[in-house]
């Protein structure tokens, strides 16, 4: 069966200081995978996806960057974190045509930035 | 991009008593699907509805999409503690993408 595994679970970090958030998959080939942030009580925001290797896209202009080193493997990064970068930051992935299929969520990291 | 909008995005239930989330869209969509987050967790799917006017039960928790495709129903019986939480609509967007809503966060009183 497919697992999904996210670290650290909890993050605090002082601000200007680099963020590293890991994502892993397995028992899949070939996923589409998403870094979502969520605010305190609020809805999900797209922040990356990427369909294979090497391959990120982008929703929205902002202090962070991702990167899909091998192919279950998805990394979120920040040079310098900002007070804004704080959140709960979800990892999920789905196969085929993105958008048309379930998503399958990480438990999260909650990052909080002093 | 793709928006789907959530009513009401608060409720307060009382247990046994029923409630009703909805998501409106202004565009077709191709399917609607509906996930819950318990708090403290992390989005879980609960079903995907595809066809016009498409009727799935799970339970106590019946899921319509509209004759048009333009609008999606949660509805839940006799409420149990067990269903507080938020949950989200979603619907495809472009290439890959997934437009979650904003939620309705339910608070369930004993």
């Amino acid at each position: 069966s497919q697992t999904i595994h996210q670290w650290p679970a909890t993050l605090v970090q002082p601000v200007g200081s680099p963020l590293s958030l890991e994502c892993t998959v397995e028992g899949t080939s070939n996923p589409n995978l998403y870094w979502y942030r969520q605010a305190a009580g609020r809805g999900l925001q797209l922040l990356f996806y990427s369909v294979g290797i090497g391959q990120i896209s982008s929703e929205v202009p902002q202090n962070l960057s991702a990167s899909r080193p091998q192919d279950r493997q998805f990394i979120l990064s920040s040079k310098k974190l900002l007070l804004s970068d704080s959140g709960f930051y979800l990892c999920a992935w789905d196969i085929g045509t993105g958008g048309t299929e379930t998503q399958y969520f990480g438990p999260g990291t909650r990052l909080l930035v002093l | 991009g793709q928006q789907v909008m959530q009513i009401p995005q608060y409720q307060h239930v009382q247990e046994g008593e029923d409630f009703t989330t909805y998501c409106n869209s202004s565009t077709t969509l191709s399917n609607i699907q509906w996930y819950k987050q318990r708090p403290g967790g992390h989005p879980v799917f609960l079903i995907q509805l595809v066809k016009s006017g498409e009727v799935k039960k799970q339970k106590r928790l019946t899921f319509q999409f509209g004759e048009a495709k333009k609008n999606s129903s949660l509805h839940i019986t006799a409420t149990q503690t067990t269903d507080v939480g938020t949950y989200f609509c979603a619907a495809p967007y472009g290439n890959n993408r997934l437009a979650f809503g904003k939620g309705n966060q339910v608070v369930v009183i004993p």
